[in-house]
């Protein structure tokens, strides 16, 4: 059973370019979570998706930024015209339930560099 | 919403002795307190979490206690050794898919 897949895991962009995370959750779990972590911090929150919905953007900046998880294929990240302080590791997970009152499984993040 | 302190940002100690960090949170709602480590390149893992109608958990070296009462919530870590080092993340979560989690805190342990 393969765990939460992300790719890139490494993208680089220059400023103003688009970069697009794609993020395949576990067997099974029709939950995704995106966190950003920038170096040497913890896991802020961005966008909670069920299927074909996005329940919970609350972490998600307003513009530029947004979130998707189709009924086929994997959740993707997207963040148009990129800029340096986007560089970052995000990390996704997934849960077989809604609700967050067990494991969250995550990925091995995708870290994206903006020059 | 929630929000979660986390202490220290860095520790570090001497392989078999012992390490705690110590987590606050601020929902009296939240009712879900897991641990994860992540190792360098890696993403997070959970290593262990307690529930609110439990004061105190242990899964051999590692053990978790919680006050709700003062809403705080510790990791301890006995007889420590080198691949426990990692960053750890306390997390707190209230149900309501809203799981925060703390700044992170940096364990080295020396051999």
């Amino acid at each position: 059973n393969a765990g939460v897949m992300q790719n890139p895991r490494h993208l680089v962009r220059r400023r103003g370019q688009e970069a697009r995370l794609r993020c395949s959750p576990m067997k099974g779990h029709s939950h995704v979570y995106w966190y950003r972590q920038l170096p040497e911090e913890g896991l802020k929150f961005m966008v909670y998706l069920q299927k074909e919905n996005i329940i919970d953007e609350s972490g998600m900046p307003k513009e530029r930024f947004s979130a998707e998880f189709p009924k086929e294929g994997p959740s993707i990240l997207r963040i148009q015209q990129v800029v340096r302080g986007d560089s970052a590791a995000y990390f996704c997970a997934s849960s077989p339930s809604g609700t967050i009152t067990g494991e969250l499984f995550f990925g091995e993040g995708s870290r994206l560099t903006v020059l | 919403g929630e929000n979660v302190e986390q202490h220290p940002s860095t520790l570090s100690v001497q392989e078999g002795d012992s390490a705690v960090i110590k987590c606050t949170y601020s929902d009296s709602a939240s009712n879900y307190f897991p641990w994860y480590k992540q190792e360098l390149g890696k993403g997070p893992q959970l290593i262990i979490d307690i529930r609110s109608n439990v004061g105190e958990k242990k899964d051999q070296r590692i053990a978790v206690t919680l006050n709700k009462t003062a809403k705080h919530f510790s990791l301890h870590i006995t007889e420590t050794q080198p691949e426990d080092s990692a960053v750890y993340f306390c997390a707190a979560s209230s149900g309501n898919n809203d799981m925060r989690f703390g700044a992170g805190t940096r364990l080295t342990v020396k051999p």
